[in-house]
């Protein structure tokens, strides 16, 4: 069945650094994906996407790597601050959104 | 609205009794959809809206689960008969069109005593 997944649960960065989040997913069908970041108490938040027919796409600080070739997707969050600290979740939409566990990034100060 | 709103935020309940919680999605989204966050955990699907088609329910965890979405907006989630494992955030989102980018509410923390 259809599944994405998170390789780390945590990743603690110290402020300043880059942060990288990685995400696999198994349907090789998929042709979109979503970054979201969820704060504490809060609901999801649309960070940025991707359609399969490209393989970066950049926006404010952040910039999403996808390869198709290994299922794989990642977030690259430059220059942490901290107000980057929450749980990033992955998602592989189509008429519902298929959620990977989430990774939580902690920065340090 | 400016974006997508829940009511109410937090509902304490006892176990066996009958719960309503409630969305509005952004106005002019047709696609509404509900989604169950246990502490820690990812998202699970529970139901999806688009338009005036059949809703998709195929992740309703058990027949005391149901939704309505009334005149193509507003939409209410009912538990019945509460157990302490419905104990979660319930997370409700819209999208201007099925398949697209889905913009989500603040949540319904429920706690089933």
């Amino acid at each position: 069945g259809e599944s994405v997944g998170l390789h780390l649960p945590t990743l603690s960065v110290q402020e300043g650094d880059n942060s990288i989040i990685n995400c696999a997913y198994s349907n090789s069908a998929s042709d979109y994906f979503i970054w979201y970041k969820q704060e504490s108490g809060k609901g999801p938040q649309f960070i940025i996407d991707i359609r399969s027919n490209m393989d970066k796409r950049q926006g404010q600080r952040v910039t999403v790597l996808l390869n198709k070739t290994v299922k794989h997707l990642s977030l690259q969050i430059a220059a942490t601050q901290p107000g980057d600290s929450a749980v990033y979740f992955c998602a592989e939409a189509g008429n519902k959104l298929t959620f990977g566990g989430g990774t939580r990034v902690l920065v340090k100060p | 609205g400016a974006g997508v709103s829940q009511s109410p935020s937090n509902k304490v309940t006892e176990k066996g009794k009958d719960v309503e919680l409630r969305c509005d999605p952004i106005s002019g989204h047709t696609a509404l959809y509900w989604y169950r966050q246990s502490l820690g955990q990812g998202l699970e699907f529970l139901i999806y809206f688009q338009g005036n088609s059949a809703p998709d329910k195929s992740g309703l965890p058990s027949d005391r689960f149901s939704a309505e979405r009334t005149g193509g907006s507003v939409s209410t989630l009912t538990i019945q008969r509460t157990q302490q494992e419905d104990s979660a955030v319930y997370l409700c989102a819209s999208s201007l069109q099925g398949g697209e980018t889905q913009y989500f509410g603040p949540g319904t923390r429920l706690l089933v005593l």
